[in-house]
Protein backbone atom coordinates (compact mmCIF):
# COMPACT_ATOMS: atom_id res chain seq x y z
CA UNK A 1 0.00 0.00 0.00
CA UNK A 2 1.58 3.22 -1.45
CA UNK A 3 1.18 5.86 1.45
CA UNK A 4 2.69 8.57 -0.66
CA UNK A 5 2.93 8.22 -4.38
CA UNK A 6 4.21 10.48 -7.22
CA UNK A 7 4.26 10.53 -10.98
CA UNK A 8 6.05 10.40 -12.80
CA UNK A 9 9.32 9.17 -11.20
CA UNK A 10 11.42 10.10 -14.35
CA UNK A 11 11.01 12.79 -16.11
CA UNK A 12 13.23 14.04 -19.15
CA UNK A 13 12.09 17.22 -21.07
CA UNK A 14 13.27 19.78 -23.49
CA UNK A 15 14.25 23.51 -22.27
CA UNK A 16 10.87 25.57 -22.75
CA UNK A 17 8.53 22.71 -22.12
CA UNK A 18 5.64 22.83 -19.81
CA UNK A 19 5.39 19.54 -17.33
CA UNK A 20 3.20 18.52 -14.45
CA UNK A 21 4.15 16.57 -11.93
CA UNK A 22 1.24 14.82 -9.62
CA UNK A 23 1.19 13.14 -5.99
CA UNK A 24 -1.41 11.45 -3.95
CA UNK A 25 -1.43 10.25 -0.42
CA UNK A 26 -3.80 7.88 1.09
CA UNK A 27 -3.18 8.56 4.70
CA UNK A 28 -5.90 10.91 5.20
CA UNK A 29 -3.24 13.73 5.97
CA UNK A 30 -4.29 17.30 6.17
CA UNK A 31 -1.14 18.91 4.95
CA UNK A 32 0.97 18.17 1.44
CA UNK A 33 4.50 19.77 0.42
CA UNK A 34 6.72 19.72 -2.48
CA UNK A 35 10.67 19.80 -1.93
CA UNK A 36 13.43 20.23 -4.34
CA UNK A 37 16.22 18.26 -3.87
CA UNK A 38 19.26 20.01 -5.95
CA UNK A 39 22.37 17.63 -7.37
CA UNK A 40 24.22 18.74 -3.77
CA UNK A 41 21.38 16.55 -2.23
CA UNK A 42 20.13 19.66 -0.64
CA UNK A 43 16.38 19.55 0.64
CA UNK A 44 14.66 22.93 -0.03
CA UNK A 45 11.12 23.23 0.85
CA UNK A 46 9.02 25.09 -2.25
CA UNK A 47 5.31 24.87 -1.09
CA UNK A 48 3.04 23.53 1.38
CA UNK A 49 -0.43 22.93 1.29
CA UNK A 50 -3.10 22.34 4.33
CA UNK A 51 -6.58 21.53 3.30
CA UNK A 52 -6.05 22.57 -0.15
CA UNK A 53 -5.06 26.18 1.58
CA UNK A 54 -1.79 27.09 0.79
CA UNK A 55 0.30 27.76 3.70
CA UNK A 56 4.23 28.32 2.95
CA UNK A 57 5.14 29.69 -0.61
CA UNK A 58 8.70 30.33 -0.79
CA UNK A 59 10.97 32.24 -3.02
CA UNK A 60 9.97 30.24 -6.40
CA UNK A 61 9.94 31.35 -9.88
CA UNK A 62 6.45 32.01 -10.67
CA UNK A 63 6.61 29.05 -13.40
CA UNK A 64 6.08 26.46 -11.29
CA UNK A 65 2.59 26.70 -9.53
CA UNK A 66 1.00 23.78 -7.22
CA UNK A 67 -2.42 22.97 -7.50
CA UNK A 68 -4.28 21.28 -4.90
CA UNK A 69 -7.90 20.11 -6.03
CA UNK A 70 -8.46 17.73 -2.60
CA UNK A 71 -6.52 17.46 0.30
CA UNK A 72 -5.22 14.17 -0.77
CA UNK A 73 -3.80 15.88 -3.94
CA UNK A 74 -1.39 18.61 -4.30
CA UNK A 75 0.49 18.50 -8.02
CA UNK A 76 2.92 20.74 -9.63
CA UNK A 77 2.82 22.21 -12.31
CA UNK A 78 5.95 23.71 -14.39
CA UNK A 79 6.03 26.67 -16.99
CA UNK A 80 8.65 27.16 -19.38
CA UNK A 81 10.99 24.46 -17.97
CA UNK A 82 15.05 25.61 -17.53
CA UNK A 83 18.16 24.02 -17.15
CA UNK A 84 17.99 24.80 -13.85
CA UNK A 85 14.86 23.21 -12.94
CA UNK A 86 16.89 19.89 -13.36
CA UNK A 87 16.56 18.28 -10.08
CA UNK A 88 14.48 15.51 -7.86
CA UNK A 89 10.97 16.87 -6.64
CA UNK A 90 9.53 15.64 -3.82
CA UNK A 91 6.21 15.54 -2.07
CA UNK A 92 5.32 15.03 1.40
CA UNK A 93 2.58 14.98 3.78
CA UNK A 94 2.00 15.18 7.72
CA UNK A 95 -0.92 14.84 9.52
CA UNK A 96 -2.02 18.27 10.43
CA UNK A 97 -0.01 21.73 10.08
CA UNK A 98 -2.02 22.86 13.66
CA UNK A 99 -1.08 19.86 15.60
CA UNK A 100 1.49 20.33 18.06
CA UNK A 101 2.61 16.49 18.36
CA UNK A 102 5.81 15.74 16.66
CA UNK A 103 3.79 12.45 15.43
CA UNK A 104 3.46 15.19 12.89
CA UNK A 105 6.24 13.60 10.95
CA UNK A 106 6.54 14.30 6.92
CA UNK A 107 5.92 10.79 4.85
CA UNK A 108 7.74 11.07 1.57
CA UNK A 109 6.93 10.03 -1.84
CA UNK A 110 9.85 8.06 -4.26
CA UNK A 111 10.82 11.41 -5.87
CA UNK A 112 10.33 12.63 -9.54
CA UNK A 113 13.87 13.00 -11.16
CA UNK A 114 13.20 16.05 -13.83
CA UNK A 115 15.66 16.51 -16.00
CA UNK A 116 15.60 19.38 -18.21
CA UNK A 117 17.71 18.98 -21.95
CA UNK B 1 15.98 32.32 11.02
CA UNK B 2 16.07 28.26 11.66
CA UNK B 3 19.11 26.61 10.27
CA UNK B 4 19.96 22.94 10.66
CA UNK B 5 24.15 22.29 10.23
CA UNK B 6 25.76 18.83 9.10
CA UNK B 7 29.24 18.86 9.31
CA UNK B 8 30.10 15.80 7.80
CA UNK B 9 29.25 15.88 4.22
CA UNK B 10 30.69 12.30 3.71
CA UNK B 11 31.48 9.78 6.45
CA UNK B 12 32.54 6.43 6.29
CA UNK B 13 32.27 3.07 8.60
CA UNK B 14 33.33 -0.76 9.30
CA UNK B 15 30.29 -3.00 8.96
CA UNK B 16 30.20 -3.97 12.26
CA UNK B 17 31.15 -0.93 13.31
CA UNK B 18 29.85 1.99 15.36
CA UNK B 19 29.26 5.64 13.86
CA UNK B 20 28.54 9.30 14.94
CA UNK B 21 26.77 11.58 12.69
CA UNK B 22 26.57 15.02 14.09
CA UNK B 23 24.06 17.43 13.75
CA UNK B 24 23.94 21.12 14.96
CA UNK B 25 20.81 23.33 14.92
CA UNK B 26 20.30 26.79 15.32
CA UNK B 27 17.06 28.22 17.05
CA UNK B 28 15.55 30.53 19.97
CA UNK B 29 12.49 28.70 20.61
CA UNK B 30 12.60 26.20 23.27
CA UNK B 31 9.99 23.57 22.39
CA UNK B 32 10.42 21.58 18.96
CA UNK B 33 11.23 18.24 17.69
CA UNK B 34 14.19 17.07 16.05
CA UNK B 35 14.18 14.12 13.69
CA UNK B 36 16.81 11.97 11.62
CA UNK B 37 15.78 11.06 8.14
CA UNK B 38 17.57 8.49 5.83
CA UNK B 39 17.27 8.79 2.08
CA UNK B 40 19.25 5.52 0.55
CA UNK B 41 19.94 4.97 -3.40
CA UNK B 42 16.48 4.55 -3.77
CA UNK B 43 16.01 7.85 -2.95
CA UNK B 44 12.91 7.21 -0.44
CA UNK B 45 13.29 9.49 2.36
CA UNK B 46 12.66 7.07 5.84
CA UNK B 47 12.41 8.58 9.09
CA UNK B 48 14.86 7.03 11.41
CA UNK B 49 14.20 8.15 15.24
CA UNK B 50 12.63 11.28 16.69
CA UNK B 51 13.18 13.70 19.59
CA UNK B 52 11.42 16.08 21.37
CA UNK B 53 12.89 19.19 22.62
CA UNK B 54 10.72 18.78 26.38
CA UNK B 55 12.61 15.13 26.65
CA UNK B 56 16.03 14.64 28.20
CA UNK B 57 15.81 10.73 27.75
CA UNK B 58 17.32 10.49 24.32
CA UNK B 59 15.91 8.70 21.93
CA UNK B 60 16.61 4.84 20.85
CA UNK B 61 15.19 3.02 17.99
CA UNK B 62 16.92 -0.46 17.87
CA UNK B 63 20.74 0.30 16.56
CA UNK B 64 19.81 3.99 16.30
CA UNK B 65 20.37 6.29 19.00
CA UNK B 66 20.89 10.32 19.39
CA UNK B 67 22.77 12.19 21.84
CA UNK B 68 20.81 15.02 22.07
CA UNK B 69 22.17 17.90 24.21
CA UNK B 70 19.56 21.09 24.68
CA UNK B 71 22.23 23.52 25.90
CA UNK B 72 24.53 22.94 22.72
CA UNK B 73 21.81 22.54 20.27
CA UNK B 74 23.27 19.21 19.47
CA UNK B 75 21.51 16.53 17.58
CA UNK B 76 23.78 13.43 17.06
CA UNK B 77 22.74 10.21 15.68
CA UNK B 78 24.80 6.73 16.52
CA UNK B 79 24.56 3.96 14.03
CA UNK B 80 25.57 0.87 15.87
CA UNK B 81 26.57 -2.50 14.40
CA UNK B 82 26.49 -0.74 10.91
CA UNK B 83 24.88 -2.71 8.11
CA UNK B 84 25.34 -2.66 4.65
CA UNK B 85 21.87 -1.78 4.32
CA UNK B 86 22.44 1.45 6.26
CA UNK B 87 24.79 3.22 3.74
CA UNK B 88 22.61 6.35 2.89
CA UNK B 89 22.64 9.92 3.09
CA UNK B 90 21.19 10.93 6.62
CA UNK B 91 19.14 14.36 6.92
CA UNK B 92 18.76 15.99 9.86
CA UNK B 93 15.51 17.72 10.16
CA UNK B 94 14.56 20.63 12.67
CA UNK B 95 10.58 21.36 13.09
CA UNK B 96 8.86 24.03 14.93
CA UNK B 97 5.59 23.48 16.19
CA UNK B 98 3.27 23.07 12.62
CA UNK B 99 4.54 21.42 10.21
CA UNK B 100 7.16 23.06 8.86
CA UNK B 101 10.78 21.08 8.61
CA UNK B 102 14.34 22.94 8.31
CA UNK B 103 16.82 19.93 7.08
CA UNK B 104 20.39 19.96 6.85
CA UNK B 105 22.68 19.52 4.00
CA UNK B 106 23.03 15.79 4.54
CA UNK B 107 25.76 13.44 5.72
CA UNK B 108 26.45 10.86 2.48
CA UNK B 109 27.38 7.20 5.06
CA UNK B 110 29.41 4.79 3.50
CA UNK B 111 30.13 1.31 4.63
CA UNK B 112 32.77 -0.47 3.95
CA UNK B 113 32.63 -4.57 4.02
Amino acid sequence: DTAVSQTPKYLVTQMGNDKSIKCEQNLGHDTMYWYKQDSKKFLKIMFSYNNKELIINETVPNRFSPKSPDKAHLNLHINSLELGDSAVYFCASSQDWASESSYNEQFFGPGTRLTVL
Amino acid sequence: AQTVTQSQPEMSVQEAETVTLSCTYDTSESDYYLFWYKQPPSRQMILVIRQEAYKQQNATENRFSVNFQKAAKSFSLKISDSQLGDAAMYFCAYKLRGNQFYFGTGTSLTVIP
